[in-house]
């Protein structure tokens, strides 16, 4: 079946520091990979997607790039601030079916 | 705020009961999905529902069952309740029931069994 492994975390980094959160996968055809993000307390939220090779998803900084040859869909920005700190989930769809697979998730804290 | 509403935010509940979590998508989305978040386990797939129909099913356990209304909101239904299935259950919808919609996640509803 699909999965996806992210790296472990948490992740803490300083205030202004490059993020790059690792996100691999295994799916038959062509899935969409996207990443959430939940901060404390609340529901995830989508952070960006991609919907085929070689897209790139990119929001509040944060960017991602579908890439299938090395069926990997990193996470990074180039200067991550304190309310960045949250948990990052990857995920995927698969193109015929409506059962999505996330990631164990990546906690990230940034310090002033 | 996401447009996906659940109730209720907290439910605390004795072992061998049975609850029932209730979410509304967003305005216009025919498709809910339901999760089961625990510290062990993640963030686990546990069925989605489209337009009144079963689409697809992950780790749900037969003691739970769901279903979506006409109206498209759905509930969860958890029965004889065990100590282990205290976790975060969120609902999300999204516009259509495939694949390249994003989801829209709801506050989820806590659940502790004691």
């Amino acid at each position: 079946g699909d999965s996806v492994t992210q790296m472990e975390g948490p992740v803490t980094l300083s205030e202004e520091a490059f993020l790059t959160i690792n996100c691999t996968y295994t799916a038959t055809g062509y899935p969409s990979l996207f990443w959430y993000v939940q901060y404390p307390g609340e529901g995830l939220q989508l952070l960006l997607k991609a919907t085929k090779a070689d897209d790139k998803g990119s929001n509040k900084g944060f960017e991602a790039t579908y890439r299938k040859e090395t069926t990997s869909f990193h996470l990074e920005k180039g200067s991550v601030q304190v309310s960045d700190s949250a948990v990052y989930f990857c995920a995927l769809t698969p193109s015929n079916a409506g059962k999505s697979t996330f990631g164990d998730g990546t906690t990230l804290t940034v310090k002033p | 705020d996401s447009g996906v509403t659940q109730t209720p935010k907290h439910l605390i509940t004795a072992t061998g009961q049975r609850v029932t979590l209730r979410c509304s998508p967003r305005s216009g989305d025919l498709s809910v999905y339901w999760y089961q978040q625990s510290l062990d386990q993640g963030l686990q797939f546990l069925i989605q529902y489209y337009n009144g129909e079963e689409r697809a099913k992950g780790n749900i356990l037969e003691r739970f069952s769901a279903q979506q209304f006409p109206d498209l909101h759905s509930e969860l239904n958890l029965s004889s309740l065990e100590l282990g299935d205290s976790a975060l259950y969120f609902c999300a919808s999204s516009v259509d029931g495939h694949l390249n919609y994003e989801q829209y996640f709801g506050p989820g509803t806590r659940l502790t069994v004691t």
